[in-house]
Formats: structure tokens, C-alpha cells, sequence
């Protein structure tokens, strides 16, 4: 089966500087890569996903890197704020189509704790 | 937050008892699944169901259970053989046709076994 490794699994930076977590993934067949964002007692919530046809993915201050080849994907965060502090996960699962369909479950990394330094 | 549900958000166990840990969306999406999380881990994948009467064995399903007789509800009962069952528990739910993939979590549910 599918194995992720993340990480850090700790990660301190100072606010405005900016983040990197990477992951790596086993099964070459994985072709959906989300990352969720995890705050303390709540549910994790999707902030940004990429398909294996691409290879990179960038909404405001988030983007996503995809190395197909070498099996790695990396999340980077731009100009943090303290509201980025949080759990984050990265993922891992195949969908039917890469242009989107049913998907087994999500294989998940250990998670990077995020703390953005005042 | 709204649209995929958990019940009850605490649940106690006495060793050697069944428990049934309730999920129910209203989004209207055919997939579900069952994630089990401990302190320090990422999620792990208990079942999943991609349509009504079939579900599959995810990466650690011994001591689990489920049924998915409805679209809108996929019910997981912790049994008695599942050794270590004190952990949080999350229900999701995605679409299984189309772009967005997007699997929405619940709230949780926090078993402890006493």
C-alpha cells in the first residue's frame, strides 16, 4: 500500500518569513495530493490539492509542488501570520481519472506542528 | 462547518463493550469514510464507501465494523476486538464523479475506553 512521509514534524518560523513541509509518497499510481490544515480541537480542512498532471499550484499565499519522478511534493507559505499556526497534513490517493473521479481513502503523513514566531 | 455530522462528540467504553460511533452528511455526496487519529499521528484509513451497500477495508479496519444501507448515514461500530479502540475518530464524505475531490471532515468523535 501507499506509505507518506512528512516532514518536519516541527516547524518554527517568524512571522512574514516563509514555510516549506515536504512529503514523500511510495505508490506510483497516487495522483491526488491534498494538504490539510488542522487547528487544535478541530477538523482538518482541505487548503490546497494537486493533480498529478501538474506541476505546480498556487493560491494567494499557499502553493504546491509536485515531482512526480522523485516522488515528492512540498507545501510553501508565504508572508505567515500568527493565524497559520496549526497542524498541517499532507496526503496521498488515487482518483479513477486525474481529470477528477471516485477516490479510494487518503494516505496521510504524520503531520507538520507550524508555529509562527511574533 | 456544516453539512457532515458526528454523534456523540465524547463517548466512554467499558472494555469488552461495542460501541457505535454515528456519521450522517447532507451534501449529497456517494463517498464516505472512516479515519482514526492518535496523539502525534496523521489520520489512518479505517473503511470507506464509494456507493450505498459497499465499503471496503482501509488500512486498519480489524476491530471495525460498517454499514452503509443509506447515501446519507455510514455508521462505524468499534468492537470488543479492537485492542487499543481510545483515539479520535473522523467521518468524511466526497463527491465520486467530477473535478473537486475535496473530502469534507466531521467534527469528531473522542472515544476513550476506560
Amino acid at each position: 500500500g501507499e506509505n507518506v512521509e512528512q516532514h518536519p514534524s516541527t516547524l518554527s518560523v517568524q512571522e512574514g518569513d516563509s514555510a516549506v513541509i515536504k512529503c514523500t509518497y511510495s505508490d506510483s499510481a497516487s495522483n491526488y495530493f491534498p494538504w490539510y490544515k488542522q487547528e487544535l480541537g478541530k477538523r482538518p480542512q482541505l487548503i490546497i490539492d494537486i493533480r498529478s498532471n501538474v506541476g505546480e499550484k498556487k493560491d494567494q499565499r499557499i502553493a504546491v509542488t509536485l515531482n512526480k519522478t522523485a516522488k515528492h511534493f512540498s507545501l510553501h507559505i508565504t508572508e505567515t501570520q500568527p493565524e497559520d499556526s496549526a497542524v498541517y497534513f499532507c496526503a496521498a490517493s488515487i482518483l479513477l481519472r486525474v481529470s477528477g473521479g471516485g477516490a479510494d481513502g487518503l494516505t496521510f503523513g504524520k503531520g507538520t506542528h507550524l508555529i509562527i514566531q511574533p | 462547518d456544516g453539512g457532515i455530522t458526528q454523534s456523540p462528540k465524547y463517548l466512554f467504553r467499558k472494555e469488552g463493550q461495542n460501541v457505535t460511533l454515528s456519521c450522517e452528511q447532507n451534501l449529497n455526496h456517494d463517498a464516505m469514510y472512516w479515519y482514526r487519529q492518535d496523539p502525534g499521528q496523521g489520520l489512518r484509513l479505517i473503511y470507506y464507501s464509494q456507493i450505498v451497500n459497499d465499503f471496503q477495508k482501509g488500512d486498519i479496519a480489524e476491530g471495525y465494523s460498517v454499514s452503509r444501507e443509506k447515501k446519507e448515514s455510514f455508521p462505524l461500530t468499534v468492537t470488543s476486538a479492537q485492542k487499543n479502540p481510545t483515539a479520535f475518530y473522523l467521518c468524511a464524505s466526497s463527491r465520486r464523479a467530477g473535478r473537486d475531490n475535496e473530502q469534507f471532515f466531521g467534527p469528531g468523535t473522542r472515544l476513550t475506553v476506560l
